[in-house]
């Protein structure tokens, strides 16, 4: 069985900071793939970057970034530059076998 | 760009009543998904199909059933519909050409049942 674990039920950053959403996971797979959403209010569930368990190297999508450590079963999205419209739910995902477990999200806010 | 459409955004529907929700995708893939999301529970996985005609449980199957008669369009079924259904409803799809295919979501149906 697969968990997902987002551990910050609610986050704040202010606007043009730097902010990491944190998430732990758990699988008994060999082959599989990480992934970050995002979910703004009232809208759709879009992909954020994604990440293979077995290239070391983080991934980079613009802003957004990723701390990979497989030994600890870590993988958080870290969003620098931060801006407005970075407010939103944010979801991490475990996928094998074309599916995903989810976890429970985390809640981003941006002051300006 | 992949196209995921559900076919309703906000529906209420009554305690008893059959519900169909509808999910289109327009880039033939093969995996199709309902998930349900509640407030600090994030998304649970109802059922999945990888095909035409097949489908498999997710982890909350109990009171719903699936329906997969073409390719393109994956159908959810509350069969008797109870207040504890009422909650977001978000259908995705992707292709099997491997693990790294990250699902395409629709704009989500929220549900409520009185």
């Amino acid at each position: 069985a697969q968990t997902v674990t987002q551990s910050q039920p609610e986050m704040s950053v202010q606007e043009a900071e730097t902010v990491t959403l944190s998430c732990t996971y758990d699988t008994s797979e060999s082959d599989y793939y990480l992934f970050w959403y995002k979910q703004p209010p009232s809208r759709q569930m879009i992909l954020v970057i994604r990440q293979e368990a077995y290239k070391q190297q983080n991934a980079t999508e613009n802003r957004f970034s990723v701390n990979f450590q497989k030994a600890a079963k870590s993988f958080s999205l870290k969003i620098s530059d931060s801006q407005l419209g970075d407010a939103a739910m944010y979801f991490c995902a475990v996928g094998s076998q074309g599916n995903l477990i989810f976890g429970k999200g985390t809640k981003l806010s941006v002051k300006p | 760009d992949v196209k995921v459409t559900q076919s309703s955004r906000y529906l209420v529907k009554r305690t008893g009543e059959k519900v169909f929700l509808e999910c289109v995708q327009d880039m033939d893939h093969e995996n199709m998904f309902w998930y349900r999301q509640d407030p600090g529970l994030g998304l649970r996985l109802i059922y999945f199909s990888y095909d035409v005609k097949m489908k498999e449980k997710g982890d909350i199957p109990e009171g719903y059933s699936v329906s997969r008669e073409k390719k393109e369009r994956f159908s959810l079924i509350l069969e008797s519909a109870s207040t504890n259904q009422t909650s977001m409803y978000l259908c995705a799809s992707n292709t099997w050409t491997g693990n790294n295919q990250p699902q395409h979501f629709g704009d989500g149906t929220r549900l409520s049942i009185l």
